[in-house]
Order: structure tokens, then C-alpha cells, then sequence
């Protein structure tokens, strides 16, 4: 079946611009999270949603960055006010259950670059 | 201390040599550890996940873990050009938190 999507695959903007980031988890999983990753600072979570609970957001880094999760499948990162830090590969990925030794489906990203 | 530690490489062999991939973990509830696999360009997949300490074969690749040294490894045998790519570990927290990565090392196999 088809993995994990996310648009776009590239994306350039200027410093202060809003930016919106799509994730389409594979389809029936219930979990799905958020990963940036930046040039030598590895995978760093930034928030997860699981089923219809409240998503845990404690690893955003500011109050510049959100997310949702319409109807339980797909995702919108949103960052407001982009600063030249936040350019990075957004990572999306999907899980079916929530818990110790789910495997987690990784999309291809999106290369955010801030001018 | 951070959490888990990788050596980011890059790490450059010949084809056909054992390579050898290691993490150290500093958070003694983790009962998980896996190893993902990223092409350059592409989302990292799952290569091997291990439970409890010991080793775990799948063809070419071995996965060893050690939690009385907190030191997970993973071994490449007779590696092919195809296998270079970043490798990164990876551990679940206990209870409802996300994977916690390495950083990843970067790995070529030059033919």
C-alpha cells in the first residue's frame, strides 16, 4: 500500500513568512508524529498525536510552531514568523498503534530553507 | 549528557568489509533499540529493532546490545556500495513519548 506522503518536497521562504507543511499518515494508522531534522543535530521529535487524544507538544521549540490533525489522519505543521533556524527537514511519521516497539513509517520530508 | 550519543562518521570502507555502528545510552529504562536506515534525500526506515540484551541476526546485519554498558552495536558484513547511507539508532522512552535518535552515522561503500 502507499507509505507515508508529504508535500511539499521542497519548500524556500523568506525570514518572517508563515510556512504550512502536509503529512499524509499510511492509512489506519492511529499515530502519527513530527520530526525535524537539522544538519548535524539528528532526529528531534516535536509533537505526536495519538487516536482523539490531545497531542503531546512538548517538543516544540517555540510558540512559532503548531500542528493538527483533521478527521484522525491528516497532518499540518504550521510555522509562523520563519526564522533562518528553522530551516531543516521536516520529518512525518506514522504509526498504526501508539506504544513500546511500534515501528514508526517515516515520509521523505520537507526541506524547509529560510532566506 | 545527551540521551544517546552516535559518532556521526563519516565512516568510508571497502566493499566487502565488516563494518561496525555503535550508540551509547545514558537512560537505563530503555528497553527498545533499533536501528533505522536513511538514503540520502529519503525518510529513515527501519532496519532492526532488538529487545533486551544479546544479538539478533538478519542476513547480513547483526544487532547486539549490552544494557550492563548501556552500548548498542550494529554489525554490516561483507558490505555492498548499496548499504551507503546514514544509520541511526534509535530508543523508545517508557511510557507514551516518542523515539529518541542519535544522531546518525554517515557510512560509503566504495566499491
Amino acid at each position: 500500500g502507499a507509505g507515508v506522503s508529504q508535500s511539499p518536497s521542497n519548500k524556500v521562504t523568506e525570514k518572517g513568512k508563515d510556512v504550512e507543511l502536509r503529512c499524509d499518515p499510511i492509512s489506519g494508522h492511529t499515530a502519527l508524529y513530527w520530526y525535524r531534522q537539522s544538519l548535524g543535530q539528528g532526529l528531534e521529535f516535536l509533537i505526536y498525536f495519538q487516536g482523539n487524544s490531545a497531542p503531546d507538544k512538548s517538543g516544540l521549540p517555540s510558540d512559532r510552531f503548531s500542528a493538527e490533525r483533521t478527521g484522525g489522519s491528516v497532518s499540518t505543521l504550521t510555522i509562523q514568523r520563519t526564522q533562518q533556524e528553522d530551516s531543516a527537514v521536516y520529518l512525518c511519521a506514522s504509526s498504526f498503534l501508539f506504544g513500546l516497539g511500534e515501528t514508526q513509517y517515516f515520509g521523505p520530508g520537507t526541506r524547509l530553507l529560510v532566506l | 549528557q545527551k540521551e544517546v550519543e552516535q559518532d556521526p562518521g563519516p565512516l568510508s570502507v571497502p566493499e566487502g568489509a565488516i563494518v561496525s555502528l555503535n550508540c551509547t545510552y545514558s537512560n537505563s529504562a530503555f528497553q527498545y533499540f533499533m536501528w533505522y536506515r536513511q538514503y540520502s534525500r529519503k525518510g529513515p526506515e527501519l532496519l532492526m529493532y532488538t529487545y533486551s540484551s544479546g544479538n539478533k541476526e538478519d542476513g547480513r546485519f547483526t544487532a547486539q546490545v549490552d544494557k550492563s554498558s548501556k552500548y548498542i552495536s550494529l554489525f554490516i558484513r561483507d558490505s555492498q556500495p548499496s548499504d551507503s547511507a546514514t544509520y541511526l539508532c534509535a530508543m523508545p522512552n517508557s511510557g507514551n513519548t516518542p523515539l529518541v535518535f542519535g544522531k546518525g552515522t554517515r557510512l560509503s561503500v566504495i566499491a
